[in-house]
C-alpha cells in the first residue's frame, strides 16, 4: 500500500539553528513527493517538490529537501530557522494508483516550532 | 493574482442541516478538488473532477455531493450535516498531468453541533 509517514508529531529548534523535518514514504514505481506548509488558519502553501533529476531540491522561502531512493526518504531543511517558520508542514506523494488524476498522499504533518 | 477562493471561511452547522461550500479557480485548471483536514490525519480526498461535468467519488465521499458546471467552479455540498463532518475543508486544483503543482484554497473551516 502507499504511504507517508512523517515520524515526528513535532519538531523543536532554536532561531537560528538548522532544522529537519522528516519524511518516509512507500510506494511503487518513481516516487513524486512535495512538501507544503500551513500557516496557522491558512491554506496549504507549495514548498517544493522532485519529480526526476537532482537529488537535492531548493524550493521556496530557503527550504530545500533531500530525495533518498535507497532510505526511501525526502527530508525538508533548512540551514538557519527563524521564527516565522513555525508552522504545520506536510510531506505528499503522488497516488500512482489514481487512473490518471493527479491525487497526493499526505501524511499527517509535523508542526514545526522555532523559539527566538 | 487570486488563485483557489473558498467560502466561507468559517461555519457553525446544526446536526441535519445542509450547506454549500463554494469554490472557485482563475488558473483554467482542469482539475479540481476537495479534501478534509483532520487532526493527525492529514488531508483525505472527498470528490474531484477532472473537468467541466465529470466528477469522481474519492476516499471519503459519503455524506457529501459535487457538481462541476463550469471550469471555474465546484461547490461541496454537505447534505445533512452530522458532528463526524467538522472539519477544515480544502479545495484544490491543477493542470491535469501527473506531478503537476497543487494548490490549495485558504480553507473552510466547518463545525456541526
Amino acid at each position: 500500500a502507499q504511504s507517508v509517514a512523517q515520524p515526528e508529531d513535532q519538531v523543536k529548534v532554536a532561531e537560528g539553528n538548522p532544522l529537519t523535518v522528516k519524511c518516509t514514504y512507500s510506494v511503487s514505481g518513481n516516487p513524486y513527493l512535495f512538501w507544503y506548509v500551513q500557516y496557522p488558519n491558512r491554506g496549504l502553501q507549495f514548498l517544493l517538490k522532485y519529480i526526476t533529476g537532482d537529488n537535492l531540491v531548493k524550493g521556496s522561502y530557503g527550504f530545500e529537501a533531500e530525495f533518498n531512493k535507497s532510505q526511501t526518504s525526502f527530508h525538508l531543511k533548512k540551514p538557519s530557522a527563524l521564527v516565522s517558520d513555525s508552522a504545520l508542514y506536510f510531506c505528499a506523494v503522488r497516488d500512482v494508483f489514481s487512473g490518471g488524476y493527479n491525487k497526493l498522499i499526505f501524511g499527517a504533518g509535523t508542526r514545526l516550532a522555532v523559539h527566538p | 493574482n487570486a488563485g483557489v477562493t473558498q467560502t466561507p471561511k468559517f461555519q457553525v452547522l446544526k446536526t441535519g442541516q445542509s450547506m454549500t461550500l463554494q469554490c472557485a479557480q482563475d488558473m483554467n485548471h482542469e482539475y479540481m478538488s476537495w479534501y478534509r483536514q483532520d487532526p493527525g490525519m492529514g488531508l483525505r480526498l472527498i470528490h474531484y473532477s477532472v473537468g467541466a461535468g465529470i466528477t469522481d467519488q474519492g476516499e471519503v465521499p459519503n455524506g457529501y455531493n459535487v457538481s462541476r458546471s463550469t471550469t471555474e467552479d465546484f461547490p461541496l455540498r454537505l447534505l445533512s450535516a452530522a458532528p463526524s463532518q467538522t472539519s477544515v475543508y480544502f479545495c484544490a486544483s491543477s493542470y491535469g498531468a501527473d506531478g503537476n503543482t497543487i494548490y490549495f484554497g485558504e480553507g473552510s473551516w466547518l463545525t456541526v453541533v
